[in-house]
């Protein structure tokens, strides 16, 4: 059975500064794995998308890597901005069913301090 | 682009009444829809996904239901709220191997 997790649960750092949010997966058997956002009260927001096939992906100051045979992810913000205080969640693609479910992380937290 | 569009935003209902929680989609044809629920303090938690009008498959056994009358309209139904249905419940698509979700439902049940 297919487990996510993600480490830490909250983090808080100054403007300006470059992070690191790790997600891990059970079974590397994943078809794909996604990075969303959500703000407070709202919906999740697509951020990036790794193929299994895939090492990494960037987008902007965001760069979310893959490594499926030690079961991580990671997602790296450049720059860190105020804006960018929001939960973020990853979700793997379970690659046994076709039904396109996605297992979640429970999501870190992050703020960023002015 | 596809929009999703979920409503309403919030609702409170009473303990033994019913719900309807609609999704509609916009910007592309016949595509798979879920239903998730976030629940305080747990992850999301998929509840049922339909690939076409009429077909509906259940993740977890529940008090809830789903239907798809139409190919970009899915619904989120219960006869009896109980006060463990509450949460914040998402629908979503997936586009080619991508998914994307509405703004969701805060539902409390009191």
């Amino acid at each position: 059975k297919q487990e996510v997790t993600q480490i830490p649960a909250a983090l808080s750092v100054p403007e300006g500064e470059n992070l690191v949010l790790n997600c891990s997966f059970t079974d590397s058997a994943i078809y794909n794995l996604q990075w969303f956002r959500q703000d407070p009260g709202k919906g999740l927001t697509s951020l990036l998308l790794i193929q299994s096939s895939q090492r990494e992906q960037t987008s902007g100051r965001l760069n979310a890597s893959l490594d499926k045979s030690s079961g991580r992810s990671t997602l790296y913000i450049a720059a860190s901005q105020p804006g960018d205080s929001a939960t973020y969640l990853c979700a793997a693609r379970i690659k046994s069913s076709n039904t396109g479910k996605l297992i979640f992380g429970q999501g870190t937290t992050l703020q960023v301090k002015p | 682009s596809q929009t999703i569009h979920q409503w309403p935003a919030t609702l409170v209902q009473p303990v033994g009444s019913p719900l309807s929680l609609e999704c509609t989609v916009e910007g592309t044809s016949n595509p798979n829809l879920y239903w998730y629920r976030q629940a305080a303090g747990r992850g999301l938690q998929l509840l049922f996904y339909s690939v076409g009008i009429g077909q509906i498959s259940s993740e977890v056994p529940q008090n809830l239901s789903a239907s798809r009358p139409q190919d970009r309209q899915f619904i989120l139904s219960s006869k009896k709220l109980l006060l463990s249905d509450s949460g914040f419940y998402l629908c979503a698509l997936v586009r080619g191997d991508e998914a994307f979700f509405g703004q969701g439902t805060r539902l409390t049940v009191v």
